[in-house]
């Protein structure tokens, strides 16, 4: 597609409950990047991958918290076991060049909206 | 700790100027970055400062000290869809984006 795209855009969970929630990056780039957004908030890094391999995990909250890119396109964060304080936005993004060859612009998707009940 | 500061929300006239400022502390400094952010939309990339001075991009310009750790979005002749938040973010020494909180833009007519 011509932008990142995620799904579903609005999720709504059961406290405990497992979700997992995609990412279609715009093809051909190379990084992508999880965030989480609460409300009136800038986005907080979650986790950061180069093609497949994660290289960054520093922002994930909790070990509930796990994401993956096992071909080096689609991306899954999986959150297990939600909490109420999950609730929040997440936000994809993806970048042409591995961050540190050059820091070009981040493509973000629209975001899936969770909210835990 | 890495620090963007940024003021929380200003108000505009249609068909005015505005001035949006960020400072900020972080352990290094590879760029700048101002990002627009639509209500329940995405951010979408504005400008990137790496080198002191005004980059001037149409209606928007964005200027850098980075002695002072001091940018600046400026937004002229205002309309009505520039009502959104505006996001300041620095990459760090590791190349890691940091964020401001944002700052909520409010244009009046």
């Amino acid at each position: 597609g011509a932008g990142v795209s995620q799904s579903p855009r609005y999720k709504v969970a059961k406290r405990g409950q497992d979700v997992a929630l995609r990412c279609d990056p715009i093809s051909g780039h190379v990084s992508l990047f999880w965030y989480q957004q609460a409300l009136g908030q800038g986005p907080e890094f979650l986790t950061y991958f180069q093609n497949e391999a994660q290289l960054d995990k520093s922002g994930l909250p909790s070990d509930r918290f796990f994401a993956e890119r096992p071909e080096g396109s689609v991306s899954t964060l999986k959150i297990q076991r939600t909490q109420q304080e999950d609730s929040a936005v997440y936000l994809c993004a993806s970048s042409l060049a591995p961050t540190g060859a050059n820091t070009g612009e981040l493509f973000f998707g629209e975001g899936s909206r969770l909210t835990v009940l | 700790g890495q620090n963007i500061d940024q003021p929380t929300e200003m108000t505009a006239t249609e068909g005015a100027i505005v001035q949006i400022n960020c400072t900020y502390q972080t352990s290094g400094f590879n760029g700048l970055f101002w990002y627009q952010q639509h209500a329940g939309e995405a951010p979408t990339f504005l400008s990137y400062n790496v080198l002191d001075g005004l980059e001037e991009k149409g209606r928007f310009s964005s200027f850098l000290s980075r002695s002072k750790g001091y940018s600046y979005l400026l937004l002229k002749e205002l309309q009505m869809k520039d009502s959104a938040s505006y996001l300041c973010a620095v990459t760090d020494s590791n190349y890691q984006l940091i964020w401001g909180a944002g700052t909520k833009l409010i244009i009046k007519p």
